[in-house]
């Protein structure tokens, strides 16, 4: 089945330590996002790649950085994660461009722990 | 800007009882519509969409229909289960953002 993959899908990281979350999908999809959701709330965009196009909001702090090599493979780089970071990240896919209203499938989800 | 608006939880029903989670949303443009379901500790998996004005999604029981005229997108179900107690994402997108824009969410428990 076509499907999102995240791997970890729980990871701890110890405060100021650099983490890596990885994201594949074999969709064969355009785009792939990043989303922050924390405890009772709803998720949050970082930033998506369009192709090899990439796209920060402009409320995502500097110590997030992403990586897309290839179609497959996305990339959340946490460079010194703080407390306030810990939280489930969403990777998540769409076929077109984000601007043509089209559904995203997403991931099952890591969930960061940051001691 | 674009926004949605669900009704708070959390809601607590019994087994067959009727669903009703209200949506509004507020767009400049034609958005479409969607909503998600959550389960624990998993990610985010599409229930139903819409993608115009009187448009009616359905899934697994679940029914929603696209309301221009009272921007709305309110989610039904007419008999739930125990297997339902998830949260439920309202969501939208549209031509003027980037991201899915979702509401609060609304967590559902379906006690037996």
């Amino acid at each position: 089945d076509a499907m999102v993959i995240q791997n970890p899908r729980y990871q701890v990281t110890q405060f100021g330590k650099p983490v890596t979350l990885s994201c594949s999908q074999t969709l064969n999809h355009n785009v792939m996002y990043w989303y922050q959701q924390k405890s009772s709330q709803a998720p949050k965009l970082l930033f998506h790649y369009y192709d090899k196009d990439f796209n920060n909001e402009a409320d995502t702090p500097d110590n997030f950085q992403s990586r897309r090599p290839n179609t497959s493979f996305c990339f959340l780089d946490i460079r010194s994660p703080g407390l306030g970071d810990a939280a489930m990240y969403l990777c998540a896919t769409s076929r077109d461009h984000p601007l043509a209203r089209d559904e995203q499938f997403f991931g099952p989800g890591t969930r960061l722990t940051v001691l | 800007g674009d926004s949605v608006t669900q009704m708070e939880g959390p809601v607590t029903l019994s087994e067959e009882a009727f669903l009703t989670i209200n949506c509004t949303y507020t767009a400049t443009g034609y958005p479409s519509l969607f909503w998600y379901v959550q389960y624990p500790g998993e990610g985010l998996q599409l229930l139903l969409k819409a993608t115009k004005a009187d448009d009616k999604g359905s899934n697994k029981g679940f029914e929603a229909t696209y309301r221009k005229e009272t921007t709305s997108f309110h989610l039904e179900k007419g008999s739930v289960q125990v297997s339902d107690s998830a949260v439920y994402f309202c969501a939208l997108s549209d031509d003027n953002n980037n991201d899915m824009r979702f509401g609060a969410g609304t967590r559902l428990t379906v006690k037996p």
